[in-house]
């Protein structure tokens, strides 16, 4: 049972547009969300994050959105640039829950055409 | 600067082979997790760590122990490795839990690919 799901595992975007990739969860209880980015070959490194008391948050390029009614997240990169391209999972913690440590979604994988 | 280091990168093993993942960091967090992703899906917990000592089951656990002798290493071992177990590995630490309900993020290393045959 997928708690954090990613639909779309691929995604291709012209440079210089807005990439929007979409994340939805279905535990009510998770209350901190996380994007992370991940090239070939190497681990994951933190992007951005949002707390449930927000509904955004921004980054220079990077705005996350948080709908709690919907259980949605998405992630804005605003203008898509050719080393955005890699794969971005979003994950979530319930600070109230049993193991410590985030749920990941399946991942999106983005590709940025130039 | 290192971050969180994992060693080997690649290895291979043999059906019931046993092997050690290393795992250290040099930031001083406290809390340490091992993840394992397999091909098309995201990153399951498998172990995590809150501090030297102590350690705690994750979501997939079985077939694999942990121990957490020190605040820097967390190494991951496999006794009898099956081909279930062929994935890639990262090992994880943060400065505080998310459980502790404050913000934190998890810095990762570059993960260790384990074929087993």
């Amino acid at each position: 049972d997928q708690q954090v799901k990613q639909n779309s595992p691929s995604l291709s975007v012209q440079e210089g547009r807005i990439s929007i990739l979409n994340c939805d969860y279905t535990n009510s209880m998770f209350d901190y969300f996380l994007w992370y980015k991940k090239y070939p070959a190497e681990g994951p490194t933190f992007l951005i994050s949002i707390s449930s008391i927000k509904d955004k948050n921004e980054d220079g390029r990077f705005t996350v959105f948080l709908n709690k009614s919907a259980k949605h997240l998405s992630l804005h990169i605003v203008p898509s640039q050719p080393g955005d391209s890699a794969v971005y999972f979003c994950a979530a913690s319930d600070s109230g829950g049993g193991a410590d440590g985030l749920t990941f979604g399946k991942g999106t994988h983005l590709i940025i055409q130039p | 600067n290192a971050g969180v280091t994992q060693t080997p990168k690649f290895r291979i093993l043999k059906i019931g082979q046993s092997m050690t993942l290393q795992c250290t960091q040099d930031m001083n967090h406290n809390y340490m997790y091992w993840y394992r992703q397999d091909p098309g899906m995201g990153l399951k917990l498998i172990y995590y760590s809150v501090g030297a000592g102590i350690t705690d089951k994750g979501e997939v656990p079985n077939g694999y122990n942990v121990s957490r002798s020190t605040t820097e290493d967390f190494p991951l071992r496999l006794e009898l490795a099956a081909p279930s177990q062929t994935s890639v590995y990262f090992c994880a630490s943060s400065y505080i839990g998310f459980l502790s309900g404050a913000n934190t993020e998890a810095f990762f290393g570059q993960g260790t690919r384990l074929t087993v045959v």
